[in-house]
């Protein structure tokens, strides 16, 4: 089965960038999508594709993916970017995986 | 503007069935897939299962292949769940979420839109 691997957790100075990666068997060749989710709350979607942003997400996050490694980056980070983040990327044999969440603090 | 309201969830002893449905407004239903994606209390996200815009084709996890079983009607625009022989592992938060892209399948997608989710308790 695939899996998908992200830190437990990342901490960020606020106005600085957050990095939250998520890992997994040549990921780059995948499509790899990106979800917001604050305590409470439904799941929002961030990046899809890589490295597209739906309508009204800021351009502050942006994503790339190569490799074995995705990556989503925060950029001047608020406090109110605190929230768990998750990959997700179809995989014809596992179907719709996601990753086991970054919890992001923003110090 | 865009909506999806989840209902039928709540607390079931193991091995009975539930029916969850969602109710979607503010865009074309029929023109997307759907899908039923769960979060058990404290833990990550986990698809369940999707199907296709015209109700050609649908998917299941592993886990659920054979017990759960998804439908839409396209008049209503609506989304359903049948639950059956739950389990105690079966307890989540059950979201209602919509495919992005347009007339695909449930497949190789990503949610650009979620409910707020009906919860789901297994227990005896």
């Amino acid at each position: 089965s695939y899996e998908l691997t992200q830190p437990l957790s990342v901490s960020v100075a606020l106005g600085q960038t957050a990095t939250i990666t998520c890992g997994g068997n040549n990921i780059g060749s995948k499509s790899v999508h990106w979800y917001q989710q604050k305590p409470g709350q439904a799941p929002v979607l961030v990046i899809y594709r890589d490295s597209n942003r739906p309508s009204g997400i800021l351009e502050r996050f942006s994503g790339s993916s190569s490799g074995n490694t995705a990556t989503l980056t925060i950029s001047r980070a608020q406090a109110g970017d605190e929230a768990d983040y998750y990959c997700q990327v179809w995989d014809s044999s596992s179907r719709y995986v996601f990753g086991p969440g970054t919890k992001v603090t923003v110090l | 503007e865009v909506q999806l309201v989840e209902s039928g969830g709540g607390l079931v002893q193991p091995g009975r069935s539930l029916r969850l449905s969602c109710a979607a407004s503010g865009f074309t239903f029929d023109d997307y897939a759907m899908h039923w994606v769960r979060q058990a209390p404290g833990k990550g996200l986990e698809w369940v299962s999707g199907i296709s815009w015209n109700s050609g084709s649908t998917g299941y996890v592993d886990s659920v292949e054979g017990r759960f079983t998804i439908s839409r009607d396209n008049v209503k625009n609506s989304l359903y769940l049948q639950m059956d022989s739950l389990r105690v592992e079966d307890t989540a938060l059950y979201y209602c979420t919509k495919g992005a892209t347009f007339w695909s399948a449930y497949y190789e997608d990503s949610f650009d839109m979620w409910g707020q989710g009906t919860m789901v308790t297994v227990s005896s």
